[in-house]
């Protein structure tokens, strides 16, 4: 099945020690991004790779880091997690960017990965 | 503010009716999305509308665009229990960002 994998789906940490959330899809994307959900904010992307090695960062970029080594994987690295940091977390990914542009793929995401920082 | 703001924030209706949501913009486009999440799961898109269409529909759902009044709406008709969720429409702001901006969505309930 075509699908988008998060790991955790729950964690509760406390502040300052660092954490990684996984991400993986299995249909040879080469677009992912991260996203945020908070109330009454809404999604806002925290970072994006257009492709293996090439990152960038979103509107919301700090106290996160991220890295694509291979096509399929895009982690998303809190190095010292805040309480700040406590929200819905979502990965997705799309055949490429050519939505952007006028294209027709669309993003496929994750179940999501629910994040408390005490 | 936002890019995509839709309107209205919520609203509940009885199965079988109608619903209608809205989406503004304040840029120009190439395509419109719209996407649809259950409580607490991730984001499943619905349709997507490019900037030259004016209507489009799949299923039960009918999406339209207007380019002059920067707005796009989402009709869902005959709707059931199974349509409560919240529906996002999100386009691209900047393509020079490489994302897809999503607005703050419309909660639907949908009583049986």
């Amino acid at each position: 099945e075509a699908q988008v994998t998060q790991n955790p789906r729950y964690l509760i940490t406390v502040t300052g020690k660092k954490l990684t959330v996984t991400c993986s899809q299995n249909m040879n994307h080469e677009y992912m991004s991260w996203y945020r959900q908070d109330p009454g904010l809404g999604l806002r992307q925290i970072y994006y790779s257009m492709n293996v090695e090439v990152t960038d960062k979103g509107d919301v970029p700090e106290g996160y880091k991220v890295s694509r080594k291979e096509k399929r994987n895009f982690p998303l690295i809190l190095e010292s997690p805040s309480p700040n940091q406590t929200s819905l977390y979502f990965c997705a990914s799309s055949l490429d960017w050519a939505w952007g542009l006028g294209g027709a793929n669309v993003l496929t995401f994750g179940a999501g990965s629910r994040l408390t920082v005490l | 503010s936002q890019q995509g703001e839709e309107d209205p924030q919520a609203l509940s209706i009885q199965e079988g009716e109608n619903a209608t949501m809205n989406c503004s913009y304040k840029t120009s486009i190439n395509n419109l999305q719209w996407y649809r999440q259950n409580s607490g799961r991730g984001l499943v898109h619905l349709i997507l509308i490019r900037s030259n269409e004016r209507e489009k529909h799949s299923g039960r759902l009918r999406v339209t665009l207007d380019t002059s009044k920067k707005s796009s709406s989402l009709l869902i008709t005959a709707s059931r229990a199974a349509d409560t969720a919240s529906y996002f429409c999100a386009t691209v702001l900047d393509t020079g960002r490489r994302a897809l901006t999503f607005g703050s969505g419309t909660r639907l309930q949908v009583q049986p």
